[in-house]
Order: C-alpha cells, then sequence, then structure tokens
C-alpha cells in the first residue's frame, strides 16, 4: 500500500512560508503525488500535483527529490485563511481503491 | 462549471430508518468515488464506479451499505438499517479517467443518526 506519513499538526504566522513535508516510502513508479486541502464542513480541494521535481501553480508549490520516497508542499506567505487541514495522497485514478489512502493529515493553524 | 453536487447536506433520522444519500459527478468525469469522515477514522473510502460499474467496494463496511450508479451523472449510497455508529461525513467525488488525474469532491452530507 502507498501509505503516507505527515505532521499530525503545525502552527506559523501570517507572512511566513509553510512547508509542509509527506513521507511515502513505497511510492510505486506510476503513481502521482497529489495534495489536498480542507477546511471545516467542506470536502477536500485539490492543490497541487506532480510526478518528479518541482511543480508550482498560483498557490502552491511541490518539491519531489529524485528518489520520490517523500515530497514537500511549499505554501508561500501564509494568511490566516490558509488554516486547514492538508492530506498528501500517493496514486492515481487507476489505481486499486485499496492504495488511496487519505491518512490523517496535517492541522496547519495559521496565526495573527 | 458545476462542482460535485451532493444531497441532502445534512441528515438528521433515527435509528433503523433507511438513508438515502445522492451525489451528481461532474459532467465527463468517469471515475465516481464514495467516502465517509469520522473524527476517529479520517477519511475512508467505501467503493468506487468506473463508467458506472463498481470497481472495488472492499471499504463498504457491511451489508447494511449499498451504493448504485444508474447512469454517469447519478449515484447513490443506501443505508439500511441505519445505526448510531453510522453517523459521519460522507463525501462524493470523481474524477476523469486519466492515471493521476486528482479526484473533485463535493461538499459532503451530513449524517446523524439518533
Amino acid at each position: 500500500l502507498a501509505k503516507t506519513t505527515q505532521p499530525i499538526s503545525m502552527d506559523s504566522y501570517e507572512g511566513q512560508e509553510v512547508n509542509i513535508t509527506c513521507s511515502h516510502n513505497n511510492i510505486a513508479t506510476n503513481d502521482y503525488i497529489t495534495w489536498y486541502q480542507q477546511f471545516p464542513s467542506q470536502g477536500p480541494r485539490f492543490i497541487i500535483q506532480g510526478y518528479k521535481t518541482k511543480v508550482t501553480n498560483e498557490v502552491a508549490s511541490l518539491f519531489i527529490p529524485a528518489d520520490r520516497k517523500s515530497s514537500t508542499l511549499s505554501l508561500p506567505r501564509v494568511s490566516l485563511s490558509d488554516t486547514a487541514v492538508y492530506y498528501c495522497l500517493v496514486g492515481g485514478a487507476r489505481s486499486s481503491a485499496s492504495k488511496i489512502i487519505f491518512g490523517s493529515g496535517t492541522r496547519l493553524s495559521i496565526r495573527p | 462549471d458545476a462542482g460535485v453536487i451532493q444531497s441532502p447536506r445534512h441528515e438528521v433520522t433515527e435509528m433503523g430508518q433507511e438513508v438515502t444519500l445522492r451525489c451528481k459527478p461532474i459532467s465527463g468525469h468517469d471515475y465516481l468515488f464514495w467516502y465517509r469522515q469520522t473524527m476517529m477514522r479520517g477519511l475512508e473510502l467505501l467503493i468506487y464506479f468506473n463508467n458506472n460499474v463498481p470497481i472495488d467496494d472492499s471499504g463498504m463496511p457491511e451489508d447494511r451499505f449499498s451504493a448504485k450508479m444508474p447512469n454517469a451523472s447519478f449515484s447513490t449510497l443506501k443505508i439500511q438499517p441505519s445505526e448510531p455508529r453510522d453517523s459521519a461525513v460522507y463525501f462524493c467525488a470523481s474524477s476523469q479517467p486519466l492515471n493521476g488525474q486528482p479526484q473533485h469532491f463535493g461538499d459532503g452530507t451530513r449524517l446523524s443518526i439518533l
């Protein structure tokens, strides 16, 4: 199973850069790495996805080392509205359901 | 572009009653997923469909749970009879067929069984 390990919680302040690292030691060759954000009373929302090296979009960057056994979600200059739970997911739509494991996520708290 | 639509948003019913949750996936998405989220167990995948066909229902907790997808634009998750331990938020998600495509989630149904 493509299990992931993330810190349970993190705290930071407005304007800071936040990096959340996820470990996925048994990632398969065809697996993608996807990060989701979830606010209370809402479903998880896609943030960013990558396969290797670095991916950047308007809200985040994703750094993936050559061995792909971990990945780091980077949120530049966070604000209070970035307070949420962040999930790292390894796999893909065609993966067996047994591989789709969200884990406990990282609860990020941003303070003024 | 409408996202995944779930109904109802909230459901409160008594133990033993039948509960039906509904989901309309994003048009063109061939995969549909049902999840359950609780504080104790987090997000659990219950079942997923590909082109309206159930592919893996190994996450369905027991025979009281059933899911159908009669067409590409509609799916139901039914619990009969319901029990208090079924109380949770149930999410539906859909995705496009290519490998690695992210899932798009609805806002969930908060189910309370008294």
